[in-house]
Parts: C-alpha cells; sequence; structure tokens
C-alpha cells in the first residue's frame, strides 16, 4: 500500500497559469520535502517541513510556495509556472529514529508528479 | 558545501555480470549513506543504507555497499545482476546536523537478457 501518495501522477498547465500538486501521506511523519527532478538529474530539494516549521532552500525561486495544513497533507503551489518549470516533483516524508544514541533520519518518496507546461 | 558524485551515468550489462557503481561525498564530518533505487515509471525506493558500525551493509535484492571512509566513498556492488535490475541508481548523504539529502546525479543502469 502507498504510504506517500502524489496527486495527480502527471499534470499539465499553461504558461502562467497557477497549478497546485498535493503530497498525503499514511506514516505520521513530521518531516515532509518537495524535491524537483529534471530529466537525468539528481532530485533536489525545495523546501522542507519540520512540524509547522517552513524551511526554504535559498535558491527555490518564489515563484515556488507549499502549504501543510496538517501532519498529512503537503502542497506545492506554483504561482506562474514558466516553461523551465516542467519537471517531476517529488514529495518524501520522514521521521528521526533515535538509535543507540544516534538520530537516524530515512526519507520515503511518492511516485511523483510530472508537470508539463504549455 | 556537501556534493555526491556518481561518475557512472550509464551502465549496460548482460545478465550475470557484476556490477559496481561508483559514489564519492565531500563532507568532512560524520555522515549516513543511501542507495535509493527508481525502477521506469515507479517512485524512488531505498535499497540500503549506512549509519554506523559494519562499513559492508547489505541491502534488497543482493545489493551491498560499502563504506569506506578513508576514501570518501560508498559502492554499490551485486554478484550478479537481473534483467529487473534495469533502473537508476541514485547515491545520497546526509549529515548529523541535517534532515537534507544531497542526492548524486544518477546512473542509469540497463540489464539485457
Amino acid at each position: 500500500d502507498a504510504m506517500v501518495i502524489q496527486n495527480p501522477r502527471y499534470q499539465v498547465t499553461q504558461f502562467g497559469k497557477p497549478v497546485t500538486l498535493s503530497c498525503s501521506q499514511t506514516l505520521n511523519h513530521n518531516v515532509m520535502y518537495w524535491y524537483q527532478q529534471k530529466s537525468s538529474q539528481a532530485p533536489k530539494l525545495l523546501f522542507h517541513y519540520y512540524d509547522k516549521d517552513f524551511n526554504n532552500e535559498a535558491d527555490t525561486p518564489d515563484n515556488f510556495q507549499s502549504r501543510r495544513p496538517n501532519t498529512s497533507f503537503c502542497f506545492l503551489d506554483i504561482r506562474s509556472p514558466g516553461l523551465g518549470d516542467a519537471a517531476m516533483y517529488l514529495c518524501a516524508t520522514s521521521r528521526e529514529v533515535g538509535v543507540a544514541g544516534q538520530f537516524q533520519n530515512i526519507q520515503y518518496f511518492g511516485a511523483g508528479t510530472r508537470l508539463s507546461v504549455l | 558545501a556537501q556534493s555526491v558524485s556518481q561518475h557512472n551515468h550509464h551502465v549496460i550489462l548482460s545478465e550475470a555480470a557484476s556490477l559496481e557503481l561508483g559514489c564519492n561525498y565531500s563532507y568532512g564530518g560524520t555522515v549516513n549513506l543511501f542507495w535509493y533505487v527508481q525502477y521506469p515509471g515507479q517512485h524512488l525506493q531505498l535499497l540500503l543504507k549506512y549509519f554506523s558500525g559494519d562499513p559492508l551493509v547489505k541491502g534488497i535484492k543482493g545489493f551491498e555497499a560499502e563504506f569506506i571512509k578513508s576514501k570518501f566513498s560508498f559502492n554499490l556492488r551485486k554478484p550478479s545482476v537481473q534483467w529487473s535490475d534495469t533502473a537508476e541508481y541514485f547515491c545520497a548523504v546526509n549529515s548529523l546536523n541535517t534532515d537534507k539529502l544531497i542526492f548524486g546525479t544518477g546512473t542509469r543502469l540497463q540489464v539485457f537478457p
């Protein structure tokens, strides 16, 4: 059963038309992440929430915003998509676990939403 | 800043061949190391991880990786690949001070019957 669920799997939008991607989780993890992955490139972290605390990466464009209304859901809003924003968007969750005095953090990924911008 | 290098961008093998994918990272402190696999059309899945202890870690589907601290490396190995191992493989690192993963650019593995 999918534990990190992203909807929709494929999203087509028009240049400049706002779009929202959604992510939900059944793991009750306190940390949620949004990554952008372009073809043949590594996933690039856009931002993450540690509980309700929002952490934006320094190089994430202002065009990208996020909301986390509760533990289970997180949204990625792209206010004015450009052609360069076409990519796969990955959501991930994690929870720190203390093992032998060390915090271990494993991220679990959703299947992603592939965004096309026309 | 931390970075992860995967020097093999595309690897093509026949079934039963042995596999080794390179991963090097740059970070002077204590790190956690991961290999993720992404099968065609599927999500990133954790293949194996290293937090501490035995530097030779075993993961799912017969994969293993060895952490060599002196070489800042965490190479992935499998003695005999199968067609079903065709996928993209990503090495990733995070330091103990952060929740963030730094990914390598990935290695695309194609296995032919």
